[in-house]
């Protein structure tokens, strides 16, 4: 497809299972990044790829998360033993350029932590 | 201190107003600086880059003043459609781009 796609746009899971969100960013783009945002709250960074490699993974709250992008395009982030608070939207986006070009968000996948 | 700071409002003007958002920043190290702009549910869009010189784009107009750390946003004749939430953008380390909490801002007829 020409956007970012997401995948699940929805997931309701329970307190203390694993989670995996994909990314599938535009074409070509070789920088990534993954945000979190809760309801009234502006993006949360947590972690942003330059090709395959994490540029920056400060961003990632604790080592519950991580987040791979083996061949540089598709992107997995991942969530062990989910907590009620991890829930949010977590949204993924894409740039040609790094730190200077625009940033193409997807639709973002809604996680629900009962 | 939070790496972009933003008053989250909300504003309520009305059609045709002129309204500006404020936005700080820390790392005095960022060298991009954007507008984004959100509807509700929605995912963030790119509404304009901001230049050291300042920019405008139609009725909106972007400040960067480098020395005080502050970016601005600027909307005159604020259109209906003009309501959503306003999100400051910067680089911060290694080219990744942190986003403020967002302004909100809703036009009434």
């Amino acid at each position: 497809g020409a956007g970012v796609s997401q995948t699940p746009s929805n997931k309701v899971t329970e307190k203390g299972k694993y989670v995996e969100l994909r990314c599938d960013p535009i074409s070509g783009h070789t920088a990534l990044y993954w945000y979190r945002q809760s309801l009234g709250q502006g993006p949360e960074f947590l972690i942003y790829f330059q090709g395959t490699g994490a540029a920056d993974d400060s961003g990632l709250p604790n080592d519950r998360f991580f987040a791979v992008r083996p061949e540089g395009s598709v992107s997995t982030l991942k969530i062990q033993r989910t907590e009620r608070g991890d829930s949010a939207v977590y949204l993924c986006a894409s740039s040609s350029i790094a730190g200077a070009g625009e940033l193409f968000f997807g639709e973002g996948s809604r996680l629900t932590v009962l | 201190r939070k790496e972009v700071e933003q008053d989250p409002g909300p504003f309520n003007v009305p059609e045709g107003a002129t309204v500006a958002f404020n936005c700080t920043y820390s790392n005095s190290a960022s060298q991009s600086f954007f507008w984004y702009r959100q509807d509700c549910r929605k995912e963030p869009k790119l509404l304009m880059s901001v230049y050291s010189s300042g920019n405008e784009d139609g009725r909106f107009t972007a400040q960067l003043n480098r020395a005080s750390q502050y970016i601005s946003l600027l909307i005159r004749d604020s259109k209906l459609s003009d309501s959503a939430t306003y999100l400051c953008v910067v680089t911060y380390n290694n080219n990744d781009m942190r986003f403020g909490a967002g302004t909100r801002l809703t036009v009434k007829p």
